[in-house]
């Protein structure tokens, strides 16, 4: 069956260092991947979009890579904040639908 | 902006009642969704409308029906609410390249 896998434990860091966290799925030919966050609270806010055909996206201090043969995503945050603290949502998309499917998220905690 | 206005923000209810939450959108996309968020589940689709006039099941469909009809609006309806109805329900829009905006999502609880 499908899969989508993220980290269910909180990822500690300290401010200043870079945050990365990892998305792995199975059975899927995603033709795209994107990431979300969410406050408490809050709906989830789209950040970024990859396609299957590339390899990395940059988008100021956050950095997505997408490897289809080891299946997994890496979302980077550089410079970390504490007001980047928050839960971190992969999605995939695939097939003629393109609904995406979410992973469980992986909530990050940036310590001052 | 408003973006995806969900209503109400909070509810509870009895068991075996109707209930219909509200979703509109004011940025014309065609497709809208449907997601129930879970403690350790995750966003699971509900239902999903790709164009006014049309509507398909996601992946926990049971319980809930939707009406689309036209490109702002997508209730979503608990035809008679059970305890394992209780959750959080976002409704969601997308552009053409893919990008979903949620709303702020509607908190029911069912006892």
């Amino acid at each position: 069956s499908q899969k989508i896998e993220q980290n269910s434990e909180a990822l500690n860091i300290q401010e200043g260092k870079t945050a990365t966290l990892t998305c792995n799925y199975t059975n899927y030919s995603p033709a795209y991947l994107q990431w979300y966050r969410q406050d408490p609270g809050r709906g989830p806010v789209f950040l970024l979009l990859i396609r299957e055909n590339e390899k990395e996206k940059r988008k100021e201090r956050l950095k997505v890579t997408f490897d289809t043969t080891l299946k997994q995503s890496l979302f980077h945050i550089t410079a970390s904040q504490p007001a980047d603290s928050a839960t971190y949502l992969c999605a995939l998309g695939s097939g003629g639908s393109y609904i995406p499917t979410f992973g469980r998220g992986t909530s990050l905690i940036v310590h001052p | 902006i408003a973006g995806i206005t969900q209503a109400p923000t909070s509810q509870i209810l009895a068991a075996g009642r109707r209930m219909t939450l509200r979703c509109t959108q004011d940025m014309r996309h065609n497709a809208m969704y449907w997601y129930r968020q879970d403690l350790g589940l995750g966003l699971r689709l509900i239902h999903y409308s790709n164009t006014a006039g049309t509507t398909g099941k996601g992946e926990v469909p049971d319980g809930y029906s939707v009406s689309r009809a036209n490109t702002d609006d997508f209730p979503l309806t608990l035809a008679s609410a059970v305890p394992s109805q209780t959750s959080v329900y976002f409704c969601a829009s997308s552009d053409a390249a893919g990008e979903l905006f949620f709303g702020e999502g509607s908190r029911l609880t069912v006892l």
